[in-house]
């Protein structure tokens, strides 16, 4: 079964500074990922996703993640964060079942950028 | 606009009391799923249509809820005699057949009293 895991419920950072939020994941086959960020008493918008080719997937707003297939790790990241990056973040995974795809979540990191 | 778009955003209710949410996806997507979310979760499955089939149930959609998309445009969500565990972020989404991404709604949040 696929799976995703976000080992950090919230990721504290200063303005200005690198930031990573972690994803694992867990499929039978090539992964297809992504990720999503949630502002309060808002849907899920759309960052950046890797299907294949280069590891490092460049998205939205200045983020991109790095696909490491022997860690079985999808990361996102950003040089340089801004206050107004705070946010809840998904990862996700498309999963396969009974032929159908749909994508199966994390349960989120909380992301919290400080002045 | 041209996104996901859901109605109402919020809804109260009270128990036993029926609901419907309404979700109309952006018009070319022949892809429309329906997720749930509650407080500190990541969105958790809820069924899937491809045009108007409705192709994959989660076990999380008990005989309480039903959900239909007629012709392939716009879906409906119901659920029946409403339990306060049913309170929850009721999300919809979209995506076109050539692609992968999801796009979702603003979501409906229901709060069963």
């Amino acid at each position: 079964a696929q799976s995703v895991a976000q080992p950090e419920d919230q990721v504290n950072v200063a303005e200005g500074n690198p930031l990573t939020v972690k994803c694992t994941y867990s499929v039978s086959g090539n992964p297809y990922l992504f990720w999503y960020v949630q502002y309060p008493n808002r849907g899920l918008q759309f960052l950046l996703k890797y299907i294949t080719g280069d590891n490092l997937v460049k998205g939205s707003y200045g983020f991109e993640a790095e696909f490491n297939k022997s860690q079985t790790s999808f990361h996102l990241k950003k040089p340089s964060a801004l206050v107004s990056d705070s946010a809840l973040y998904f990862c996700a995974v498309r999963g396969f079942s009974g032929g159908y795809n749909k994508l199966i979540f994390g349960a989120g990191t909380r992301l919290a950028v400080h002045p | 606009d041209t996104g996901v778009s859901q109605d109402p955003r919020h809804k109260i209710t009270k128990r036993g009391q029926n609901v419907t949410f309404r979700c109309d996806p952006i018009s070319e997507h022949n892809r429309l799923y329906w997720y749930r979310q509650t407080l500190g979760q990541g969105p958790e499955f809820l069924t899937y249509f491809q045009n108007e089939a409705q192709l994959e149930k989660s076990r999380l959609l008990s005989d309480r809820f039903s959900a239909e998309r007629p012709k392939g445009s716009f879906s409906t969500l119901e659920i029946q005699r409403t339990e306060q565990g049913d309170s929850a972020m009721y999300l919809c989404a979209s995506s076109p057949s050539t692609g992968w991404e999801a796009f979702f709604g603003q979501g409906t949040r229901l709060t069963v009293v």
